[in-house]
């Protein structure tokens, strides 16, 4: 079974600070992972996504993974937080097996303190 | 490309009313998943189709279906609303079923009141 963790619910971070949100996941094959934000009122959009290619993911909007497998762990970052960066953001999991069953983290909320 | 469009983006119904929602994919995407978010559950899995067969179904109950049609727009329906059934109802399309790599893109989502 395929599951995800996203440790801390709630993230706050100073504008020009790092930041760090964290995500685990459960696979018994290898998986591909996923980070979406959304913005209020709005559907998902696609940060960046790992598919066994190179390890350290770069995404849109200076966000970056790195897929680590020791750790099952698949954390976002960002080296200076942005006030535009205040938002929803989910980590995802789909494995060859179920298609294209997408398995979604309970999400961060990240919010910038200026 | 026009993105995913999901029709009406609110919507307000009373407890026993069922209720459709549509989405219309990315011209060329043939697969369309739908998906429940609630603050308590989070982002949960309905269905997915593709060519106007349902290939995955999520753990809900009967009153939940849905269709695609020879379009890949894909409506899905709740009969006999609860009002547990509240929630932001999205739809997600992508190139192909089977690939796992396959990117999905999102509508804005229908938001589903129900009093």
């Amino acid at each position: 079974a395929q599951s995800v963790t996203q440790l801390g619910s709630h993230v706050s971070v100073s504008e020009g600070a790092l930041v760090l949100l964290r995500c685990n996941y459960s696979s018994s094959v290898p998986p591909y992972l996923f980070w979406y934000v959304q913005y209020p009122n709005q559907g998902l959009q696609l940060l960046l996504k790992y598919t066994s290619a190179a390890t350290l993911v770069k995404g849109i909007n200076g966000f970056e993974a790195e897929f680590k497998k020791s750790e099952t762990s698949f954390h976002l970052t960002k080296p200076s937080a942005h006030m535009s960066d205040a938002a929803e953001y989910f980590c995802a999991v789909s494995v060859l097996d179920t298609g294209n069953q997408f398995y979604f983290g309970t999400g961060t909320s990240l919010t910038v303190i200026p | 490309k026009a993105g995913v469009t999901q029709t009406p983006r609110y919507l307000i119904k009373t407890r026993g009313q069922q209720v459709t929602l549509s989405c219309s994919p990315i011209s060329g995407h043939r697969s369309v998943s739908w998906y429940q978010q609630t603050p308590g559950q989070g982002l949960q899995f309905l269905f997915e189709y593709f060519s106007e067969t349902q290939r995955n179904k999520g753990n809900f109950p009967g009153r939940f279906s849905g269709r695609q049609f020879s379009n890949s727009r894909s409506e899905m329906n709740v009969s006999t609303l609860e009002l547990g059934d509240s929630a932001l109802y999205l739809c997600a399309s992508s190139l192909t079923p089977g690939h796992s790599t396959d990117t999905q893109y999102f509508g804005p989502g229908t938001r589903l009141t129900v009093l």
